[in-house]
């Protein structure tokens, strides 16, 4: 069974850039089909898809988020990776790595939260 | 965007009664070339992220009671759980994948009486 785990700061300064990595056990990252994705959870609020990496390294972002986030691969760690910038206090949530296949999501890590303040 | 709304809110059910959550899109999520609706529902418990319960709208994930079942009317949909049990007091979304940005419901709480 398939397991993520985020890692990365907890707390950033105001219009920095927030690096965050999702590592995968149990099956590859490259494997045929998946798409990884991140998805955030603002406190007291709902939550909001981030956008996702396919297998073979295509991206889509939420146009919401699309100038300030990369999506990348490391296949020889099998890892994942966010990279937010300009961040702002809206940036503040839980994020989550994910992994689906179509649409939605099998497999969640178990969130880090991220707090933006100076 | 497609709009997930739900409702209600929140939910106070006494243990063994029937639940149900529902959600409206903004929009048809169905894919009329497999007859398929692209919407999952999702549980999540204080501190654990959200668990797939529900895809396709009505197809259980492997492993979930069978006290769980979603129904779908057009763009409307239900998350029902038939004889609520002490273990269903979470927070529960939907979520469409018809169209991307993929987006959620805004959550229905479920508490015990």
């Amino acid at each position: 069974q398939v397991q993520l785990q985020e890692s990365g700061p907890g707390l950033v300064k105001p219009s920095q850039t927030l690096s965050l990595t999702c590592t995968v056990s149990g099956g590859s990252i490259i494997s045929s089909g998946y798409f990884w994705t991140w998805i955030r959870h603002h406190p007291g609020k709902g939550l909001e898809w981030i956008g996702h990496i396919s297998y073979s390294g295509s991206t889509y972002y939420n146009p919401s988020l699309q100038s300030r986030v990369t999506i990348s691969l490391d296949p020889s760690k099998n890892q994942f990776s966010l990279k937010l910038s300009s961040l702002s206090a809206a940036d503040t949530a839980v994020y989550y790595c994910a992994r689906t296949t179509g649409g939605d999501f099998d497999s969640w890590g178990q969130g880090t939260l991220v707090t933006v303040s100076s | 965007d497609i709009v997930m709304t739900q409702s209600p809110d929140s939910l106070a059910l006494s243990l063994g009664e029937r639940a149900t959550i529902n959600c409206k899109s903004s929009q048809s999520i169905l894919y009329t070339s497999n007859n398929k609706s692209y919407l999952a529902w999702y549980q999540q418990k204080p501190g654990q992220p959200p668990k797939e319960l529900i895809y396709w709208a009505s197809t259980r994930e492997s492993g979930v009671p069978d006290r769980f079942s979603g129904s779908e009317s057009g763009t409307d949909f239900s998350l029902t759980i038939s004889s609520l049990q002490a273990e269903d007091v979470a927070v529960y979304y939907c979520q469409q994948y018809y169209r991307f940005p993929y987006t959620f419901g805004q959550g229905t709480k479920l508490k015990i009486k």
